[in-house]
């Protein structure tokens, strides 16, 4: 177990709907990054957060938005959700925010848009 | 832009032989390589990392070489067992913000 807990496990929607996906980081963690996992693209790295504020942008699209809550938790909302959307997200954790830090990652939301 | 190519995709072994997987990356100025294994259905898992000012690390059974001037490193599995297999991934920095690249990963089967 990494720390790292994201909700839900597995999500199943239809097309054009959106949905929010959660991330709690390690106790004390003050970053969080979101990745995308599908068969064909690998691990797809789709944007940072440090302490409330966005560090960096990967491949994420316009339709996806992130935030991170004075908490530290983090929610990824994905809205006009086509097929192609489907995959695995992670979210990862690391202390300082720099790259070069251990990221621990979360067990996953398995998305499934049909 | 930036890539990190990971090989071979797919590598078969039996119990007790060594793996050996290759990457080779495109941003001299990466300075950091993880290595994760990720079991089916499973979180990667961050099993060793190496910085541009050394050229190995082991750990127990595992190690990982690097070669700047090639740009390319290598994970070693020694004395493999069943457990080990899994998708191993590579990754170097390199993204337009400096992010982690990650290989397309490479799924070792250890045969008993």
């Amino acid at each position: 177990d990494s720390g790292v807990t994201q909700t839900p496990k597995h999500l199943i929607t239809a097309t054009g709907q959106r949905v929010t996906l959660r991330c709690s980081p390690r106790s004390g963690d003050l970053s969080v990054y979101w990745y995308q996992q599908s068969l064909d693209q690998g691990l797809q790295f789709l944007i940072q957060y440090y302490n409330g504020e966005e560090r960096a942008k990967g491949n994420i699209l316009e339709r996806f938005s992130a935030q991170q809550f004075p908490d530290l938790h983090s929610e990824l909302n994905l809205s006009s959700l086509e097929l192609g959307d489907s995959a695995l997200y992670f979210c990862a954790s690391s202390g300082l925010g720099g790259f070069t830090d251990t990221q621990y990652f979360g067990p996953g939301t398995r998305l499934t848009v049909l | 832009g930036e890539n990190v190519e990971q090989h071979p995709s797919t590598l078969s072994v039996q119990e007790g032989d060594s793996a050996v997987i290759k990457c080779t990356y495109s941003d001299s100025a990466s300075n950091y390589f993880p290595w994760y294994k990720q079991e089916l259905g499973k979180r990667p898992q961050l099993i060793i990392d190496i910085r541009s000012n050394v050229g190995e690390k082991k750990d127990q059974r595992i190690a990982v070489t690097l070669n700047k001037t090639a740009k390319h490193f290598s994970l070693h599995i020694t004395e493999t067992q069943p457990e080990d297999s899994a998708v191993y991934f590579c990754a170097g920095l390199g993204g337009s913000q400096g992010n982690l690249i990650f290989g397309k990963g490479t799924k070792l089967s250890v045969k008993p």
